[in-house]
């Protein structure tokens, strides 16, 4: 069984620019959830995709979009890149059985900068 | 509105003492709680859960918590510290409807010789 993989691993972007970074669920898992953690900080939830649909948004800007493709991989796109979104970017699955009880088994992250 | 508040952003202990990190929560419905542990350079991994079952948590690596509804706390603890437990730790609440979890900004456990 493989895990959470999360890619690329760091990524460097200037002000402006689109980023689009990418993650392979664990091998049963049909729910997907981004995260940023900035320096020093806790995750701060972006978004969760389940079923190829958007399900629960955080407090983010639409310039932070996402996909999920029917093999439950997904994808985290972020346009006009600004200074603060440089950050960690975790992404976790589960299996949406019980959404409270639900485990979420994070990725090892993107390391996003942004200058 | 949930949220977790994570008392100490550092804390030292010494090898084979006592490791105690302080968590405590709000919520408007019975929480589910969790502790995760980051260690450098990584993603999150899960220690332990509550989700309304018994009030003593035991997780992985030794840890356990304990859930207090009239504390409102999910403190961690450990009975005796070893060096690779030094990392961030964080704690947890999901949110009513399920679909995000709510961290706290964690606390980094430093580990004395």
């Amino acid at each position: 069984e493989t895990g959470v993989t999360q890619s690329p691993t760091h990524l460097i972007k200037t002000r402006g620019q689109q980023v689009t970074l990418r993650c392979s669920s664990q091998s049963g898992h049909n729910t997907v959830s981004w995260y940023q953690q900035a320096l020093g900080q806790g995750p701060q939830f972006i978004f969760q995709y389940y079923r190829e649909e958007e399900n629960g948004r955080g407090n983010f800007p639409p310039r932070f979009s996402g996909l999920q493709f029917p093999n439950y991989s997904s994808e985290l796109n972020v346009n006009a890149l600004e200074l603060d979104d440089s950050a960690l970017y975790l992404c976790a699955s589960s299996t949406r059985l019980a959404a409270h009880t639900d485990t979420q088994y994070f990725g090892p992250g993107t390391r996003l900068t942004v200058l | 509105a949930q949220s977790v508040t994570q008392l100490g952003s550092h804390v030292s202990v010494s090898e084979g003492a006592l490791v105690l990190l302080r968590c405590n929560y709000s919520s408007s419905v019975p929480p589910y709680l969790f502790w995760y542990v980051q260690y450098p350079n990584q993603g999150l991994q899960l220690l332990l859960k509550y989700t309304s079952a018994a009030t003593l948590v035991k997780g992985i690596n030794g840890f356990e918590a304990e859930f207090k509804k009239s504390e409102t706390s999910f403190h961690l603890t450990k009975p005796s510290a070893h060096m690779s437990d030094a990392a961030e730790y964080f704690c947890a609440v999901t949110a009513p409807e399920g679909d995000k979890i709510i961290f706290g900004k964690g606390t980094r456990l430093h580990i004395l010789p």
